[in-house]
Formats: C-alpha cells, sequence, structure tokens
C-alpha cells in the first residue's frame, strides 16, 4: 500500500526562488499536516488541514503555504525560499479525532543556498 | 501550552541492556500519549500510544504506562537490540485542540545507539 506518497524526495533550491512540495495519501484521511524537522528542534508544524477545503497555521506558518483542494493531496509552497528553510520536511495524515494514529511519508529533504 | 520534554540523548548502550526514556508532559486537558521510531533516512512509525490514564502501549518488546499523576510516559525495553538504534520522539494529541486537527505535539527527540 502506497500510503503517503511525496515528492521530490531532495531538492537543491536557490534562495529566493519558489518551490512547492507534493504530498498525496491514499488511506481517505480527512486531516492532514506539514512538518519541518530540524537537528535539536524536534518536528514542528507548519500547517494542517482538519478537512478538505480548510486549511490552518502551526507553530512556524511564515515563508510557506498550503492548498487543500481535495482529500488526498495536500501541497506546501515556499513562496521564495530562505537558507533558514533548509529543513526535511514531513507531510503526514490521519482519521479525524483525538488519539488517532498519524501516519507520516518518508519526507523531502530540501537545501535552500 | 501543550509541551513534551524527553531525555537528551544520544543514549549509548550494550546490545542486551535495559532501555529507559523519559517523556514528561504540559497539557491541559487528557491528552493521548505516543512514541515515535524514526529509522536513519526514513519517515516516523507509530511505536506505540496509550489514550487514556494508566493505560499500557506495547509493541516490539517496548512498553510505556501514561500515568496521569506524574504526567510521565516513559519508554522501556528490557533488552535492546542493535536493530533498535534509531531516533525516538514522544508526543501528544490533545483533544482540546481540535481546531489543529489534532496535530501531534513532539518532543525534541533521543537518538538511541546500541553497539554490539
Amino acid at each position: 500500500t502506497a500510503g503517503i506518497t511525496q515528492a521530490p524526495t531532495s531538492q537543491i533550491l536557490a534562495a529566493g526562488r519558489s518551490m512547492t512540495l507534493r504530498c498525496t495519501q491514499d488511506m481517505r484521511h480527512n486531516a492532514m499536516y506539514w512538518y519541518r524537522q530540524d537537528l535539536g528542534l524536534g518536528l514542528r508544524l507548519i500547517h494542517y488541514s482538519n478537512t478538505a477545503g480548510t486549511t490552518g497555521k502551526g507553530e512556524v506558518p511564515d515563508g510557506y503555504s498550503v492548498s487543500r483542494a481535495n482529500t488526498d493531496d495536500f501541497p506546501l509552497t515556499l513562496a521564495s525560499a530562505v537558507p533558514s528553510q533548509t529543513s526535511v520536511y514531513f507531510c503526514a495524515s490521519s482519521p479525524e479525532g483525538s488519539g488517532n494514529t498519524i501516519y507520516f511519508g518518508e519526507g523531502s529533504w530540501l537545501t535552500v543556498v | 501550552g501543550d509541551s513534551v520534554t524527553q531525555m537528551e540523548g544520544p543514549v549509548t548502550l550494550s546490545e542486551e541492556a535495559f532501555l529507559t526514556i523519559n517523556c514528561t508532559y504540559t497539557a491541559t486537558g487528557y491528552p493521548s500519549l505516543f512514541w515515535y521510531v524514526q529509522y536513519p533516512g526514513e519517515g516516523l512509525q507509530l511505536l506505540l500510544k496509550a489514550t487514556k490514564a494508566d493505560d499500557k502501549g506495547s509493541n516490539k518488546g517496548f512498553e510505556a504506562t501514561y500515568r496521569k499523576e506524574t504526567t510521565s510516559f516513559h519508554l522501556e525495553k528490557g533488552s535492546v537490540q542493535v536493530s533498535d538504534s534509531a531516533v525516538y520522539f514522544c508526543a501528544l494529541s490533545d483533544p482540546q485542540d481540535s481546531n489543529s486537527g489534532y496535530a501531534l505535539n513532539f518532543g525534541k527527540g533521543t537518538s538511541l545507539l546500541v553497539t554490539p
């Protein structure tokens, strides 16, 4: 089973350029999330979506935007990349409700130079 | 706000040693508690979870008990293997946080290295 598919797996991006990280899930989960992982900081929530058509800001939303046009897809866009956005980005999804397991993709490694 | 604190790593153990990774939390309500594991170069996988006080989660020889009185969810394993080398994350989901889709709030992670 595919679960959550992220693309690209890795990317080197010039500062100032824009980029979209793609995320698709095949589990029909209502909730989806984007986290970034940085050494010594753990995982921090960037944006989330409770259901198709709705999105919200997490702990570190600045410089990022998301959309949720349908249940399966939740792309993350960096409008004008900066070096501090160098990180590993994880997309995740969950059936809605507290206590439900959140499932993670394999991650997208982004380096902004 | 909610937060999770877990012991700093790295933790280095010999094979067959006993493992404890401490995790404590702060939350306004009664959160669900999770341990996730991340193997090198991979995403996070659920290791175990507990959704109410005194529940014990267990999987692959790992255990953790939800202790409301000490706000803790310590991870233990009686005999670690080299294949357990990974980064372990404690996390919580607050049932009062429906506005964020019950997103997980993570600790900073504890790196475990098990040597033969």
